[in-house]
């Protein structure tokens, strides 16, 4: 069974930097791109970034290039967002999620529950 | 950037009935869509990939078409279950955009 665990998400205030990170289990971990989507409050889906198994092809929204760094461990089969110099609008749960096989290997076939982000002084 | 436009932004319905739902993108994406559900306080669900393959699981109730920069989701007698909020996303191009969501509601 394909499980993705968040964690590290908190109150930070403005221009802080927190780390996200993502536990997987239950398929091979560096087969499979992954993806961080956002979603503020009581509103819609947001793509953050992505990366693909091997790590190397990292795309990022333009509301956090140069900010945000995604990375991955797959020797530790865990997903990582760094993100630096934080704002309000980042407020938002950040969910974890994994591609699928293929020529679609950027769609998303499974999520994590999401971790919460809230950026207030 | 690619921009998803999804139509309508809300939809009342009634079990039983046919809706579909539109999402226009701004340039040619091929068949590089997919749609996704969304109940509220969940994770959204993969229904779509391809713009017309369902996923594993999914009732067949839901289908999707379209190429280029027009597709649709279709859901051919709603149940219950089906009242949710439902966003596509285009994986033709990054960043990987995602539409506006469309809000489908019990009448």
């Amino acid at each position: 069974e394909v499980q993705l665990l968040e964690s590290g998400g908190d109150l930070v205030q403005p221009g802080g930097s927190l780390r996200l990170s993502c536990a997987a289990s239950g398929f091979t971990f560096s087969t499979y791109a992954m993806t961080w989507v956002r979603q503020a409050p009581g509103k819609g889906l947001e793509w953050v970034s992505a990366i693909s198994g091997s790590g190397d092809t990292t795309p990022y929204a333009d509301s956090v290039k140069g900010r945000f760094t995604i990375s991955r461990d797959n020797s530790k089969n865990t997903l990582y967002l760094q993100m630096n110099s934080l704002r309000a609008e980042d407020t938002a749960i950040y969910y974890c999620a994994k591609g699928l096989l293929g020529l679609q290997f950027w769609c998303i076939d499974y999520w994590g529950q999401g971790t919460l982000v809230t950026v207030s002084s | 950037d690619i921009q998803l436009t999804q139509s309508p932004s809300f939809l009342s319905a009634s079990v039983g009935d046919r809706v579909t739902i539109t999402c226009r993108a701004s340039q040619g994406i091929s068949s590089y869509l997919a749609w996704y559900q969304q109940k509220p306080g969940k994770a959204p669900k993969l229904l779509i990939y391809g713009a017309s393959t369902l996923q594993s699981g999914v009732p067949s109730r839901f289908s999707g078409s379209g190429s280029g920069t027009e597709f649709t989701l279709t859901i051919s007698s709603l149940q219950p279950e089906d009242f949710a909020t439902y966003y596509c996303q285009q994986l033709n191009s990054y960043p990987l955009t995602f539409g506006q969501g469309t809000k489908l509601e019990i009448k």
